[in-house]
């Protein structure tokens, strides 16, 4: 079965810092990845989303992923950290028709 | 477009009793599903839909039942309430009829529900 490892329970940094959020999925073939967003008592948006090509993508907000195939890693990235970026992130995977979230990486960020 | 949603955003069960988490889509997607989060389990897949007439089980099914009469809404069932139901629920919905298509999953907003 696919399964999807966020290593980092929970991240702090300061504001204006760079940001790498790490995940590593398990599977034979290159699924589709995707990084998710929630902000408190909020549902789920997506960031943004790998199928094929390109291996780094741009999402919403000043993200960025790449992908890794080698290390079978999809590590969500941004520059400057802004203080409204505090929110919990998911990684995710799908092969078919089911869906694996990693257990999130909390952030956390101080002015 | 309104998205997804689902009704009640928060409930209260005494064990045993049964209830139904509604979720509605406007978007015409075929694939709908429904997740629980736990704190540090992440989304885990209750159930899911890949259009009207089919569902199927995802990793953790037992203790609901789901059913798909339209495109447009894919009530989740809880068929006798358990303390270890106590969760947050969130529906999601995505325009392929395969979510391998690739397509993205828009969620709801979520329903808390807490068993006692």
């Amino acid at each position: 079965a696919q399964s999807v490892t966020q290593p980092d329970i929970h991240i702090t940094v300061s504001e204006g810092a760079s940001l790498e959020l790490r995940c590593n999925y398990s599977y034979g073939a290159t699924p589709y990845l995707f990084w998710y967003v929630q902000s408190p008592g909020q549902g789920l948006q997506l960031l943004l989303k790998y199928f094929s090509g390109d291996t780094l993508v741009q999402g919403i907000k000043g993200f960025e992923a790449e992908f890794k195939r080698s290390q079978s890693s999809f590590n969500l990235r941004k520059p400057s950290v802004h203080w409204s970026d505090a929110a919990e992130y998911f990684c995710a995977v799908t092969t078919g028709n089911q869906f694996y979230f990693g257990t999130g990486t909390s952030l956390t960020v101080i002015p | 477009n309104a998205g997804v949603t689902q009704t009640p955003k928060f409930q209260v069960l005494k064990t045993g009793q049964s209830m139904t988490l509604q979720c509605a889509q406007d978007m015409n997607h075929e694939y709908m599903s429904w997740y629980r989060q736990d704190p540090g389990m992440g989304l885990r897949l209750i159930h899911y839909s890949v259009g009207a007439g089919i569902t199927d089980q995802g990793e953790v099914p037992n203790g609901y039942n789901v059913s798909r009469s339209t495109t447009e809404d894919f009530p989740l069932r809880l068929l006798s309430a358990a303390p270890s139901q106590t969760s947050v629920y969130f529906c999601a919905s995505s325009y392929s009829r395969s979510a391998g298509g690739g397509h993205e999953q828009y969620f709801g907003p979520g329903t808390r529900l807490t068993v006692t």
